[in-house]
């Protein structure tokens, strides 16, 4: 039972540099998400792609690009990584944007840090 | 404005009682749905309860459920019978069709610390 699987699980970069986090899931979901949770908060969605093909700037997406490659594949990418991109960043999928009863399912998040 | 409230950064409960987590939400679209997650100190988010705004009764999965109080806007979880399994961060989040493709908006999250 895969799920949502990210890579890395960590990562520490560089202020500066860049890296893309990787997000499969294989529960044939149409949207996916990238959120990110800062320590005391809840999670905030960066970006999202309710089907294949489109992508969509969720409440922090400065900083930020994506790619949904196929319907299981989504990634995030950090162009030039700032302190203030410390972070667990997680994925998730659900059926449809459309569907307010269906649960999200999570990966189990990357923990990245900007030195 | 869409928004989640978790008044409770951190509550205690013995072992095998039950412990009451509060939620409450605002938002003036009329079909949503009410979330609860858990995050254990491992780090992943963990789908627990689901109430949709339409339901007439109280969502319940095994040990949880769900206080769903429409009319104050409030979506309490309850855990009967705690285990020290269950000591972990808790996180309510609503969900509304086609805001931002179906996001989810959590509360700060509840700290519960089950005590043997």
């Amino acid at each position: 039972n895969a799920g949502v699987t990210q890579t890395p699980k960590f990562q520490v970069l560089k202020t500066g540099q860049s890296m893309t986090l990787q997000c499969a899931q294989d529960m044939n979901h149409n949207s996916m998400y990238w959120y990110r949770q800062d320590p005391g908060m809840g999670l905030r969605l960066i970006y999202y792609s309710a089907s294949e093909g489109t992508t969509d700037k969720g409440e922090v997406p400065n900083g930020y690009n994506v790619s949904r490659l196929n319907k299981r594949e989504f990634s995030l990418r950090l162009e030039s990584a700032a302190p203030s991109q410390t972070s667990v960043y997680f994925c998730a999928s659900s059926e449809g944007a459309g569907m307010s009863n269906q649960p999200q399912h999570f990966g189990d998040g990357t923990r990245l840090s900007i030195l | 404005a869409q928004k989640i409230t978790q008044t409770q950064p951190g509550m205690f409960v013995q072992e095998k009682e039950a412990v009451t987590l509060d939620c409450t939400y605002d938002t003036s679209d009329p079909s949503y749905g009410l979330f609860w997650y858990k995050q254990p100190s491992s780090g992943e988010m963990i789908f627990l309860i689901y109430q949709g705004s339409y339901d007439q009764q109280n969502a319940t999965e095994g040990r949880y459920s769900l206080n769903f109080q429409k009319a104050r806007k409030s979506a309490n979880l309850v855990i009967s019978a705690s285990q020290l399994g269950d000591s972990a961060m808790y996180f309510c989040a609503m969900r509304v069709i086609y805001n931002q493709g179906g996001k989810l908006i959590f509360g700060q999250g509840t700290e519960l610390s089950v005590k043997p």
